[in-house]
Order: structure tokens, then C-alpha cells, then sequence
């Protein structure tokens, strides 16, 4: 079965330091990747998501980049942290190429809180 | 603009009753209609989905209706648990697998 992984769980950085968050996922080969974010009260704001290694697309413009070394793996990154980056940080998978109906399943989520 | 609207914000309701949770939306083109739950600092987990030509789909205790001529959609959540407590997030699909995500409602059983 698939698995997904991300880490850590939580975070506290101070505002000007660098992130990096890592994805990873089990059980499948050429999955689709995203990053999400969500905000307090907000609904889930996609960042980043990517058909294949190397291949990254960008929703919003923003402080964060995202990489995928690998298949399964995808990070989450920033040279300077921000107050506003302050956030709980989702990683998902779907199946590459499947039709519109697909699901994506989640990780458990990553809590950022920026000082 | 393409948005999901999701009703009510939160709801608090008693052990074993049931509840409905609405959400509306704007997104065009129209591919699918998803409901997950997400538990507290958890990622969300699907619970139904349903395509243009489906109008009810059920998961246990969860029902799901679509009324893609009005552009609505409802949970109905039956003989609710205390684990029922979680934010229930309608997400509206665009062809081409873009995603719009509501803000979710945060619904509370209590015993």
C-alpha cells in the first residue's frame, strides 16, 4: 500500500532563517507531487506540484521553492523564512496522468511557526 | 472567479444526532466534487467523490449530494460519534486535475 511521510511534524524558526521541508512517498512509482499551505480558517493554497523529477511548477509567487531530486521525493524550501510563511504544510500525491476523477492523498501535514 | 463557499463555518452538535453541511461553488469548467475530513494537525483523507452525472454517493455514515445545475453540494453526516469531530473541506475539481478548495467547516460532537 502507499504511504506518505513528511517531516518534521513541527517547526519554530526565526524570521531570516532557512526551511527545508521533505516529502516522501511509498508504494507507488511517477506520482504527481504538490505542496499545499493552509492558513488558519483558510482553505488549502497550492504551491507547488510536479509531474516528474526535476519538473516543478509554481502556483503563487512567493518566498518558497520546491525540488524533487528524486521520484518520490519532493522538499520544500526557503533561503529566508518570513512572518506570513507561518503555516501548517501539506504534501500530496496522485496518480501521474490519471484521469481528472483522481484522488490525492495527503500527508500528515507539517506546523511552521515563524518567530 | 472560481471559488468553493462552504456552510455553515462550524457547527457544535450532540452525540448521535445527524447534520448536513453545505457548500456551493462557481468553478468552471465542472469535472468532480470531492469531501474530505481532516482531523486536528492531520492532512485531510477523502471521503466521496462525485462526477458530473452522480447526484448521492454514500460512504458509511456520510452521504454526499451533488446538484450540478444549482452548483451545490451537501454532507450529511447520520447517527453522528465523538471521532466525527473534524473540519470537513469540499474541494471542486477543474478539468485538467486544478483543484479549488473551500475553507472548510469545523464541526464539533459533543457527548
Amino acid at each position: 500500500s502507499q504511504t506518505i511521510h513528511q517531516w518534521p511534524a513541527t517547526l519554530v524558526q526565526p524570521v531570516g532563517s532557512p526551511l527545508s521541508l521533505e516529502c516522501t512517498v511509498e508504494g507507488t512509482s511517477n506520482p504527481n507531487l504538490y505542496w499545499y499551505r493552509q492558513a488558519a480558517g483558510r482553505g488549502l493554497q497550492l504551491l507547488f506540484y510536479s509531474v516528474g523529477i526535476g519538473q516543478i511548477s509554481s502556483e503563487v509567487p512567493q518566498n518558497l521553492s520546491a525540488s524533487r531530486p528524486q521520484d518520490r521525493q519532493f522538499i520544500l524550501s526557503s533561503k529566508k523564512l518570513l512572518l506570513s510563511d507561518s503555516g501548517f504544510y501539506l504534501c500530496a500525491w496522485s496518480v501521474l496522468g490519471a484521469a481528472s476523477t483522481d484522488t490525492q492523498y495527503f500527508g500528515p501535514g507539517t506546523r511552521l511557526t515563524v518567530l | 472567479k472560481n471559488q468553493v463557499e462552504q456552510s455553515p463555518q462550524s457547527l457544535i452538535i450532540l452525540e448521535g444526532k445527524n447534520c448536513t453541511l453545505q457548500c456551493n461553488y462557481t468553478v468552471s469548467p465542472f469535472s468532480n466534487l470531492r469531501w474530505y475530513k481532516q482531523d486536528t494537525g492531520r492532512g485531510p483523507v477523502s471521503l466521496t467523490i462525485m462526477t458530473f452525472s452522480e447526484n448521492t454517493k454514500s460512504n458509511g455514515r456520510y452521504t454526499a449530494t451533488l446538484d450540478a445545475d444549482t452548483k451545490q453540494s451537501s454532507l450529511h453526516i447520520t447517527a453522528s460519534q465523538l471521532s466525527d469531530s473534524a473540519s470537513y473541506i469540499c474541494v471542486v475539481s477543474q478539468y485538467g486535475n486544478k483543484l479549488v478548495f473551500g475553507a472548510g467547516t469545523i464541526l464539533r460532537v459533543k457527548s
